[in-house]
C-alpha cells in the first residue's frame, strides 16, 4: 500500500526567505509524485509533478521539487517565500496500472509567512 | 476552458438524512475522482468513475456511492448521515490518455455540514 508522511505539520518562514517542505512516500514501485496547494476554504491547485526522468522538475509559482529514490523524498523548495505562499500544501503518490491513478496524500503542511 | 465546477458549495444536513454532491469534469477528461477531506487532514479517496463504472474505490462504506453519466459528470451520494460525514468533498477529474491517467485536477469542493 502506498502512503505519505509530511514531518511537519507547520512551518513559519519570513518573507524573502527560503523554503523547503519535507515528504517522505511508501510505494513500492516507481512512484509519480505530486505537491498541490490549497488555500483556506479552496480546492487544491497542481504545483509541480514527478513522472520520471530528470529528478528535480520545476513548477509553477517558482517551485521546484527534487526526488531522491534513495532516501523516498520529494522536498518541495522555493528560493525566496512571497506572503502570497501562505497555504496548507499537500504531497501526494499516485499508482498508475491497476490502482488507475488513485492518490494518496500527506495530512499536510501549513506555512505560515511573516512580513 | 473551464475547470472543474462542484455543486453546491456548501450543504447543512441533520443525521441520518441523504445527500447528492455533483461534479463537472474538465472539459476533455473522461474520468473523475472523489475524495473526502476533514478538517486538518489531507484528502481521502473515495471512488473513481470510468466510462460509467466505479473503477477504483478507498476505505469508504456502502452508504457512500457514486454514478457517472454519459457527459462525464458525476454525483457522489451519501445515506444515513452520521456526524462524521462532516467535510470537505472534492471531485478531481483526468484523462486517460493525458498525464499517465494519473494527473488530476480538482475542484472547488463543497462543504457538507452534518448537524
Amino acid at each position: 500500500a502506498q502512503s505519505v508522511t509530511q514531518p511537519d505539520i507547520h512551518i513559519t518562514v519570513s518573507e524573502g526567505a527560503s523554503l523547503e517542505l519535507r515528504c517522505n512516500y511508501s510505494y513500492g514501485a516507481t512512484p509519480y509524485l505530486f505537491w498541490y496547494v490549497q488555500s483556506p476554504g479552496q480546492g487544491l491547485q497542481l504545483l509541480l509533478k514527478y513522472f520520471s526522468g530528470d529528478t528535480l522538475v520545476q513548477g509553477i509559482k517558482g517551485f521546484e521539487a527534487e526526488f531522491k529514490r534513495s532516501q523516498s523524498s520529494f522536498n518541495l523548495r522555493k528560493p525566496s517565500v512571497h506572503w502570497s505562499d501562505a497555504a496548507e500544501y499537500f504531497c501526494a503518490v499516485g499508482a498508475g496500472g491497476t490502482s488507475y491513478g488513485k492518490l494518496t496524500f500527506g495530512q499536510g503542511t501549513i506555512l505560515t509567512v511573516h512580513p | 476552458d473551464a475547470g472543474v465546477t462542484q455543486s453546491p458549495t456548501h450543504l447543512i444536513k441533520t443525521r441520518g438524512q441523504q445527500v447528492t454532491l455533483r461534479c463537472s469534469p474538465k472539459s476533455g477528461h473522461d474520468t473523475v475522482s472523489w475524495y473526502q477531506q476533514a478538517l486538518g487532514q489531507g484528502p481521502q479517496f473515495i471512488f473513481q468513475y470510468y466510462e460509467e463504472e466505479e473503477r477504483q474505490r478507498g476505505n469508504f462504506p456502502d452508504r457512500f456511492s457514486g454514478h457517472q453519466f454519459p457527459n462525464y459528470s458525476s454525483e457522489l451520494n451519501v445515506n444515513a448521515l452520521l456526524l462524521g460525514d462532516s467535510a470537505l468533498y472534492l471531485c478531481a477529474s483526468s484523462s486517460a490518455r493525458e498525464g499517465l491517467g494519473i494527473e488530476q485536477f480538482f475542484g472547488p469542493g463543497t462543504r457538507l455540514t452534518v448537524l
